[in-house]
């Protein structure tokens, strides 16, 4: 079992449609948990963080985190072309020197 | 804030010369950053932890005497690929850690794509 799990994809929603991506991790003692938005041969781009359970929202973007299940997601509502990208989930949990653990990725495409 | 820059963005060499990446961060200091590294289509992949004052951390497989790290200042942290060969063909990003109390992020640079002929 991998430590982050995330679908591979490719997540296909039209535009003006929630997208929603999952990721799962292993280890209980996770702390801090974050997604990265990667366009095509760019470096990745924080797009939230969340640490606490429940929802964090930002614009359109939304972190749910649920310790309890090991799970935390995004939502993208209102997608749009521009959010077409591969979606990464990190994890980071205490004493493992301030390494992240990361998903392979959700490669979501909008279509418009 | 938590602007990370590096330098180049791209780099072409001759098989068997050594090329220098340079990662900054901005307008923070980072007592700790990351360098990776990513093949087209594949998944980020750590290479070593960046520690300022101290040596690096490299991770299983990544050989420390071909990828030098130097952490000279708190903003700033170099990747040396010596005798680089083809295979190091790929696209080298660094990150560094802000840190908000209890609370840590990493940044990443804009990544440096090397090309060894």
């Amino acid at each position: 079992q991998k430590e982050v799990e995330q679908n591979s994809g490719p997540l296909s929603v039209p535009e003006g449609a929630i997208a929603s991506l999952n990721c799962t991790y292993s280890d209980r003692v996770s702390q801090s948990f974050f997604w990265y938005r990667q366009y095509s041969g760019k470096s990745p781009e924080l797009i939230m963080s969340i640490y606490s359970n429940g929802d964090k929202e930002d614009g359109r973007f939304t972190a749910q985190l649920n310790k309890a299940s090991q799970y935390v997601s995004l939502l993208i509502r209102d997608s749009q072309p521009s959010d077409s990208a591969t979606y990464l989930c990190a994890v980071n949990r205490a004493g493992n020197n301030r390494k992240l653990i990361w998903g392979l990725g959700t490669s979501l495409a909008v279509n418009p | 804030g938590a602007v990370v820059s590096q330098h180049p963005s791209r780099v072409i060499c001759k098989s068997g010369t050594s090329v220098k990446i340079e990662c900054r961060s901005l307008d923070f200091q980072a007592t700790t950053m990351f360098w990776y590294r990513q093949f087209p289509k594949q998944s980020l992949m750590l290479m070593a932890t960046s520690n300022e004052g101290s040596k690096a951390t490299y991770e299983q497989g990544v050989e420390k005497d071909k990828f030098l790290i130097n952490h000279a200042s708190l903003t700033l942290s170099t990747l040396t690929v010596t005798s680089a060969h083809p295979e190091d063909s790929s696209f080298y990003i660094c990150s560094a850690i802000v840190s908000g109390g209890r609370q840590e992020t990493q940044y990443f640079g804009p990544g440096t794509r090397l090309l060894v002929l």
